[in-house]
């Protein structure tokens, strides 16, 4: 079956610009996480929905940052006026309740 | 609250086998496993759960001490196909969540011919 997909899989912006990275997960799954991931080191959660429901969103850096998920299937996480710092890699993950994560591919968001 | 993998990195010849260990200084409900080849997804391995147990299938296999807060996984008779960072995220807490898993910083495998 299909896994979780994200789009798109690299973005390049100018500083202060608004993006927009976008996770389909897998079909059926209750929860939806999203991850930063900076060059060499682990995922870092930013934020976690239950269906439609954002529960967590104690990782999200600063208020430029919002994401949603307004009928608990696909979710957009978008950061406004980018910064350098902002480049990462951006990781969609979704799960049954109470089971494994599984992993989208990324989207490389580079910030010049 | 970030947990502690060693080592940083290994190089191994097929065939040799590997230990990857996960410690936390904050009691764990459970370890989850994930290995990460370059550019692509991490791809989930396993999930131990608060009671010391070990699970496994084929050549990896993990265990959980509880008391310890530790978590290692068992690489035998490595393939090539097991190159790649492998990364333990941490559940914390007594009850499952099942979010916000805290990951390490990986350790990076190297499987060689």
């Amino acid at each position: 079956g299909a896994g979780v997909s994200q789009s798109p899989r690299y973005k390049v912006a100018k500083r202060g610009q608004d993006v927009a990275l976008r996770c389909d997960p897998i079909s059926g799954h209750v929860s939806l996480f999203w991850y930063q991931q900076a060059l060499g080191q682990g995922p870092e959660f930013l934020t976690y929905f239950q269906n439609e429901a954002q529960l967590d969103k104690s990782g999200l850096p600063s208020d430029r940052f919002f994401a949603e998920r307004p009928e608990g299937s696909v979710s957009t996480l978008k950061i406004q006026r980018t910064q350098q710092e902002d480049s990462a890699v951006y990781l969609c993950a979704s799960s049954l309740f109470h089971s494994e994560q599984f992993f989208g591919p990324g989207t490389r968001l580079t910030v010049l | 609250q970030q947990p502690v993998q060693s080592p940083q990195a290994v190089i191994l010849r097929e065939g040799e086998d590997a230990v990857i260990n996960c410690s936390s200084s904050k009691a764990l409900y459970s370890v989850h496993w994930y290995r990460q080849k370059h550019g692509e997804a991490p791809v989930f391995l396993m999930i131990l759960l608060k009671g010391g147990e070990q699970k496994g299938h084929e050549k990896i296999s993990a265990s959980f001490n509880e008391k310890k807060q530790q978590s290692s996984l068992y690489l035998t008779a490595s393939q090539l196909s097991y190159s790649g960072t492998y990364f333990c995220g941490t559940e914390i807490g007594s009850g499952g969540s099942n979010y916000k898993l805290t990951f390490g910083k990986g350790t990076l495998l190297t499987v060689n011919p």
